[in-house]
Protein backbone atom coordinates (compact mmCIF):
# COMPACT_ATOMS: atom_id res chain seq x y z
CA UNK A 1 0.00 0.00 0.00
CA UNK A 2 1.40 3.50 -0.62
CA UNK A 3 2.45 5.09 2.46
CA UNK A 4 1.25 9.05 3.88
CA UNK A 5 2.57 11.18 1.19
CA UNK A 6 3.02 14.66 2.21
CA UNK A 7 4.45 17.64 0.40
CA UNK A 8 6.41 19.86 -0.34
CA UNK A 9 9.64 18.32 1.52
CA UNK A 10 11.18 21.01 2.13
CA UNK A 11 10.19 24.72 2.65
CA UNK A 12 12.14 28.33 3.21
CA UNK A 13 10.25 31.34 3.34
CA UNK A 14 10.96 35.15 5.42
CA UNK A 15 9.15 35.63 8.68
CA UNK A 16 5.89 37.19 8.37
CA UNK A 17 5.30 35.05 5.33
CA UNK A 18 2.24 32.28 4.44
CA UNK A 19 3.17 28.62 4.15
CA UNK A 20 1.52 25.94 3.41
CA UNK A 21 1.96 21.79 3.88
CA UNK A 22 0.09 18.61 2.06
CA UNK A 23 -1.08 15.31 3.26
CA UNK A 24 -2.54 12.33 1.71
CA UNK A 25 -2.89 9.88 4.24
CA UNK A 26 -3.60 6.25 3.77
CA UNK A 27 -6.40 5.19 2.05
CA UNK A 28 -8.97 3.85 4.68
CA UNK A 29 -7.09 5.62 7.98
CA UNK A 30 -10.31 7.86 8.64
CA UNK A 31 -7.38 9.25 11.64
CA UNK A 32 -5.20 12.09 10.95
CA UNK A 33 -2.71 13.98 12.70
CA UNK A 34 -0.41 16.88 12.37
CA UNK A 35 2.65 16.85 14.76
CA UNK A 36 5.51 19.36 14.72
CA UNK A 37 9.18 18.22 15.68
CA UNK A 38 11.53 20.39 16.82
CA UNK A 39 15.46 19.43 16.59
CA UNK A 40 16.54 17.06 19.33
CA UNK A 41 12.80 16.77 20.42
CA UNK A 42 10.35 13.92 19.86
CA UNK A 43 7.15 14.90 18.06
CA UNK A 44 4.02 16.99 19.56
CA UNK A 45 0.71 16.79 18.58
CA UNK A 46 -0.62 19.59 16.99
CA UNK A 47 -4.13 18.15 15.76
CA UNK A 48 -5.90 15.19 15.62
CA UNK A 49 -8.95 14.41 12.78
CA UNK A 50 -11.62 12.03 12.63
CA UNK A 51 -13.15 11.95 9.31
CA UNK A 52 -13.09 15.53 8.49
CA UNK A 53 -14.22 16.81 12.37
CA UNK A 54 -11.07 18.39 14.16
CA UNK A 55 -11.21 16.65 17.41
CA UNK A 56 -8.52 18.09 19.32
CA UNK A 57 -6.77 20.92 18.47
CA UNK A 58 -5.96 21.87 21.73
CA UNK A 59 -2.11 21.91 21.27
CA UNK A 60 -2.47 24.06 18.29
CA UNK A 61 -1.55 27.69 18.43
CA UNK A 62 -4.93 29.07 16.89
CA UNK A 63 -3.65 32.66 16.16
CA UNK A 64 -1.56 31.72 13.43
CA UNK A 65 -2.26 27.88 12.65
CA UNK A 66 -5.02 26.82 11.24
CA UNK A 67 -6.09 23.57 9.66
CA UNK A 68 -8.54 21.52 7.59
CA UNK A 69 -9.37 18.19 6.19
CA UNK A 70 -12.01 18.33 3.26
CA UNK A 71 -13.84 14.95 2.74
CA UNK A 72 -12.13 13.64 5.17
CA UNK A 73 -9.30 12.72 3.13
CA UNK A 74 -6.58 15.21 2.34
CA UNK A 75 -5.60 17.28 5.08
CA UNK A 76 -4.02 20.72 4.87
CA UNK A 77 -1.96 22.56 7.70
CA UNK A 78 -1.32 26.44 7.07
CA UNK A 79 0.87 29.08 9.13
CA UNK A 80 0.36 33.06 8.66
CA UNK A 81 2.07 34.76 9.46
CA UNK A 82 5.05 32.31 10.16
CA UNK A 83 7.22 33.19 12.76
CA UNK A 84 10.58 32.62 13.36
CA UNK A 85 10.33 29.86 16.10
CA UNK A 86 8.20 27.89 13.43
CA UNK A 87 11.19 26.41 12.03
CA UNK A 88 10.72 23.23 12.63
CA UNK A 89 10.14 19.29 10.68
CA UNK A 90 6.32 18.70 10.30
CA UNK A 91 5.09 15.79 10.44
CA UNK A 92 1.86 13.66 9.20
CA UNK A 93 0.01 10.72 10.47
CA UNK A 94 -2.56 8.37 10.04
CA UNK A 95 -4.10 5.31 12.03
CA UNK A 96 -6.84 3.16 10.96
CA UNK A 97 -8.75 3.37 14.20
CA UNK A 98 -8.22 5.97 17.42
CA UNK A 99 -6.59 4.94 20.23
CA UNK A 100 -5.72 1.41 20.68
CA UNK A 101 -3.17 -0.43 19.47
CA UNK A 102 -3.11 1.16 16.29
CA UNK A 103 0.42 2.36 15.41
CA UNK A 104 0.82 5.32 13.81
CA UNK A 105 1.96 5.54 10.35
CA UNK A 106 4.08 8.89 9.88
CA UNK A 107 4.96 10.51 6.19
CA UNK A 108 8.48 12.11 5.63
CA UNK A 109 7.50 15.71 6.53
CA UNK A 110 7.74 18.85 5.42
CA UNK A 111 10.93 20.50 6.60
CA UNK A 112 9.73 24.65 7.46
CA UNK A 113 13.25 27.06 7.85
CA UNK A 114 12.11 30.55 8.47
CA UNK A 115 14.15 33.18 7.83
CA UNK B 1 -0.64 12.77 31.86
CA UNK B 2 1.91 10.19 30.53
CA UNK B 3 5.32 10.86 30.40
CA UNK B 4 7.96 9.12 28.61
CA UNK B 5 11.69 9.23 29.46
CA UNK B 6 14.78 7.95 26.89
CA UNK B 7 17.77 8.25 29.70
CA UNK B 8 20.42 8.16 26.58
CA UNK B 9 20.59 10.57 24.10
CA UNK B 10 23.34 8.21 22.32
CA UNK B 11 24.13 5.15 22.01
CA UNK B 12 27.53 3.99 20.59
CA UNK B 13 27.86 0.16 19.37
CA UNK B 14 30.50 -2.21 17.27
CA UNK B 15 28.51 -3.90 14.28
CA UNK B 16 27.91 -7.39 16.13
CA UNK B 17 27.57 -6.24 19.35
CA UNK B 18 24.52 -6.48 20.94
CA UNK B 19 22.14 -2.98 21.24
CA UNK B 20 20.05 -2.27 23.85
CA UNK B 21 18.05 1.83 23.75
CA UNK B 22 16.69 2.17 26.86
CA UNK B 23 12.66 3.34 28.02
CA UNK B 24 10.88 4.52 31.12
CA UNK B 25 7.18 5.36 30.71
CA UNK B 26 4.70 6.90 33.73
CA UNK B 27 0.97 6.62 32.73
CA UNK B 28 -2.03 6.39 34.29
CA UNK B 29 -3.83 2.09 34.39
CA UNK B 30 -1.95 -0.25 31.78
CA UNK B 31 -0.25 1.61 28.42
CA UNK B 32 0.04 0.78 24.91
CA UNK B 33 4.17 0.85 23.95
CA UNK B 34 5.80 1.90 20.98
CA UNK B 35 8.95 2.19 19.44
CA UNK B 36 9.69 3.90 16.03
CA UNK B 37 12.92 4.52 14.35
CA UNK B 38 13.60 7.86 12.15
CA UNK B 39 16.38 8.05 9.38
CA UNK B 40 17.80 11.06 8.33
CA UNK B 41 15.41 13.38 6.94
CA UNK B 42 12.35 10.60 6.81
CA UNK B 43 9.12 10.45 9.01
CA UNK B 44 8.57 7.98 11.97
CA UNK B 45 8.70 3.92 10.92
CA UNK B 46 6.39 1.65 13.29
CA UNK B 47 9.04 -1.15 14.74
CA UNK B 48 6.58 -2.89 17.35
CA UNK B 49 4.68 -2.58 19.82
CA UNK B 50 3.86 -4.05 23.66
CA UNK B 51 -0.34 -4.68 24.11
CA UNK B 52 -0.57 -7.36 26.73
CA UNK B 53 0.53 -10.82 27.12
CA UNK B 54 3.87 -12.03 26.72
CA UNK B 55 6.43 -9.23 28.07
CA UNK B 56 8.69 -9.92 25.15
CA UNK B 57 7.40 -8.25 22.02
CA UNK B 58 9.29 -9.12 18.38
CA UNK B 59 9.18 -6.69 15.71
CA UNK B 60 10.55 -5.58 12.60
CA UNK B 61 14.45 -5.90 11.52
CA UNK B 62 15.20 -8.30 14.63
CA UNK B 63 14.31 -6.12 17.23
CA UNK B 64 12.96 -6.77 19.95
CA UNK B 65 11.97 -5.20 22.89
CA UNK B 66 11.30 -5.72 26.68
CA UNK B 67 7.95 -4.88 28.70
CA UNK B 68 8.40 -4.81 32.70
CA UNK B 69 5.37 -3.30 34.82
CA UNK B 70 7.53 -3.16 38.02
CA UNK B 71 9.99 -1.01 36.49
CA UNK B 72 7.43 0.85 34.27
CA UNK B 73 10.51 0.33 31.30
CA UNK B 74 10.16 -0.69 27.72
CA UNK B 75 13.93 -1.11 26.50
CA UNK B 76 14.57 -1.80 23.13
CA UNK B 77 16.96 -4.80 21.89
CA UNK B 78 18.66 -6.27 19.18
CA UNK B 79 21.11 -9.20 19.58
CA UNK B 80 23.46 -8.31 16.89
CA UNK B 81 23.49 -4.90 15.61
CA UNK B 82 24.28 -4.19 11.90
CA UNK B 83 25.25 -0.21 11.19
CA UNK B 84 22.46 -0.17 8.55
CA UNK B 85 20.72 0.09 12.37
CA UNK B 86 22.00 3.63 12.83
CA UNK B 87 19.44 5.89 13.41
CA UNK B 88 17.61 7.96 15.70
CA UNK B 89 14.82 5.93 17.87
CA UNK B 90 11.57 6.75 19.69
CA UNK B 91 9.84 5.14 22.29
CA UNK B 92 6.22 6.29 22.78
CA UNK B 93 3.04 5.62 25.77
CA UNK B 94 -0.82 5.68 24.53
CA UNK B 95 -3.14 4.65 27.87
CA UNK B 96 -5.34 1.95 27.26
CA UNK B 97 -8.37 4.34 27.13
CA UNK B 98 -6.97 7.53 25.38
CA UNK B 99 -5.67 8.11 21.90
CA UNK B 100 -3.27 10.35 22.86
CA UNK B 101 0.81 9.23 21.99
CA UNK B 102 3.73 10.58 23.99
CA UNK B 103 7.04 10.52 22.59
CA UNK B 104 10.38 10.60 24.45
CA UNK B 105 13.20 13.00 23.24
CA UNK B 106 15.01 10.24 21.00
CA UNK B 107 18.04 8.07 21.42
CA UNK B 108 21.00 8.18 18.52
CA UNK B 109 22.23 4.85 17.53
CA UNK B 110 25.36 4.70 15.91
CA UNK B 111 26.86 1.49 15.10
CA UNK B 112 30.26 1.64 13.92
CA UNK B 113 31.71 -1.13 11.86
Amino acid sequence: EAGVVQSPRYKIIEKKQPVAFWCNPISGHNTLYWYRQNLGQGPELLIRYENEEAVDDSQLPKDRFSAERLKGVDSTLKIQPAELGDSAVYLCASSLATGGASPLHFGNGTRLTVT
Amino acid sequence: AQSVAQPEDQVNVAEGNPLTVKCTYSVSGNPYLFWYVQYPNRGLQFLLKYITGDNLVKGSYGFEAEFNKSQTSFHLKKPSALVSDSALYFCAVRPLRDYKLSFGAGTTVTVRA
